[in-house]
């Protein structure tokens, strides 16, 4: 069964501080990797794209990395703000017969943001 | 800037009623998908629709249609609501997939349902 799971599960951090997210995945075959933040009440907002090719994405703060031996992927958030707090949801695609794309979407990571 | 509206934030309905939720989107999409999100259980797949007129299952599709009879615009149907259906629904759209594309997928602001 094709799984993405996430850790931690919520996190809380100081402004300023950096943090790391993580997230393992079992989708075969893959296709793509994709970092989602969804701030309260919002729908999810895209950060990152990455295909099983690529090792490292930087989006502003953001960097993603991927390791598609491991299969594992996380997101770094470097001097962390207020407005960073929010659910990160890593999102896993793979390929199925006849060329779509499935997605499985792991539970996110509820990331606090405090003074 | 690609938009994905849904037209209801917020519903209130009574069990056994018919729910619609509406999404449009003004990026001429080939994709639609509507999704629900549940605390831990991450979003999961309703329907999606690659064209006019054609949709699909997703995961969860039991108690729930759909309609798309223009490119932009993809409706959620709750035929008899249940209290199980209570929940955020999201819309979402994206332009064609192909095998190894990593379109992004855009998504709407969310449409939070209560059934009582």
């Amino acid at each position: 069964k094709n799984q993405v799971e996430q850790s931690p599960q919520s996190l809380i951090i100081l402004e300023g501080k950096n943090c790391t997210l993580q997230c393992n995945y079992t989708v075969s075959p893959f296709s793509n990797l994709r970092w989602y933040k969804q701030d309260t009440g919002r729908g999810p907002v895209s950060l990152t794209i990455m295909t099983f090719s690529e090792n490292t994405k930087s989006n502003g703060r953001y960097t993603a990395t991927l390791d598609a031996d491991t299969k594992q992927s996380s997101l770094h958030i470097t001097a962390s703000q207020l407005s960073d707090s929010a659910s990160y949801i890593c999102v896993v695609s793979g390929t199925f017969t006849g060329g779509g794309n499935k997605l499985t979407f792991g539970t996110g990571t509820q990331l606090k943001v405090e003074l | 800037d690609v938009k994905v509206t849904q037209s209801s934030r917020y519903l209130v309905k009574r069990t056994g009623e018919k729910v619609f939720l509406e999404c449009v989107q003004d990026m001429d999409h080939e994709n639609m998908f509507w999704y629900r999100q549940d605390p831990g259980l991450g979003l999961r797949l309703i329907y999606f629709s690659y064209d006019v007129k054609m949709k699909e299952k997703g995961d969860i599709p039991e108690g729930y249609s759909v309609s798309r009879e223009k490119k932009e615009r993809f409706s959620l149907i709750l035929e008899s609501a249940s209290t199980n259906q209570t929940s955020m629904y999201l819309c979402a759209s994206s332009q064609e997939s192909g095998a190894s594309l990593g379109n992004t997928i855009y998504f709407g602001e969310g449409s939070w349902l209560t059934v009582v």
